[in-house]
């Protein structure tokens, strides 16, 4: 199947650092990928869009200069956090659908872990 | 807005037992829906997607089954094993939002050996 990575597993940073985590498909071109949150023993919730060659789409709530996201390429995806700080301490992980919207497999990173000190 | 539910979110079972998780959701517009496995600290392991024009899928020991008109979607785990301890997700694409998904918040599932 599928794969897709993601890099760092895990970080650990002081407050006011900035982070940047790597999304990647590793065999499959993807023009969206998709990040997402997910707290302590919670569901996953969507932050944004990445859309290869233009801007992310950013869910209600969720503010687009705090987390930066670049499609760099039809492999690659960044989210970087700006300045952590520890509220912004969870668990990131990405998709990326195979194919066009809304009908195909998304597959999954493993995760980062990101702890702000 | 589409919400996704499951329950129960937690559920343990002696090795052996057939297991049920429960998926509902709000908005019948969906694509598909697509069942996961997440271990402690993991990512999201795809188990099975079910298109819309479809009723069910079977994997091995897994069966999904899909009613969207009652908004459900049902996952049968048979003959329970320890390894099959984790939490499971469904979550569906509304057909307006492309490959956005939204999320139940997961069904922890415990097999005791």
């Amino acid at each position: 199947g599928a794969v897709v990575s993601q890099h760092p597993s895990r970080v650990i940073c002081k407050s006011g650092t900035s982070v940047k985590i790597e999304c990647r498909s590793l065999d499959f071109q993807a023009t969206t990928m998709f990040w997402y949150r997910q707290f302590p023993k919670k569901s996953l919730m969507l932050m944004a869009t990445s859309n290869e060659g233009s801007k992310a789409t950013y869910e209600q709530g969720v503010e687009k200069d705090k987390f930066l996201i670049n499609h760099a390429s039809l492999t690659l995806s960044t989210l970087t956090v700006t300045s952590a700080h520890p509220e912004d301490s969870s668990f990131y992980i990405c998709s990326a659908p195979l194919g066009g919207a809304g009908t195909d497999t998304q597959y999954f990173g493993p995760g980062t872990r990101l702890t702000v000190l | 807005k589409q919400e996704v539910t499951q329950i129960p979110a937690a559920l343990s079972v002696p090795e052996g037992e057939n297991l049920v998780l429960n998926c509902s959701f709000t908005d019948s517009a969906i694509y598909n829906l697509q069942w996961f496995r997440q271990d402690p600290g993991k990512g999201l392991t795809s188990l099975l997607l079910i298109q819309s024009s479809q009723r069910e899928q079977t994997s091995g020991r897994l069966n999904a089954s899909l009613d969207k008109s009652s908004g459900r979607s049902t996952l049968y785990i048979a003959a329970s094993q320890p390894g099959d301890s984790a939490t499971y997700l469904c979550a569906v694409p509304l057909k307006a939002a492309g490959n956005k998904l939204t999320f139940g918040g997961g069904t922890r599932v415990l097999v005791k050996p």
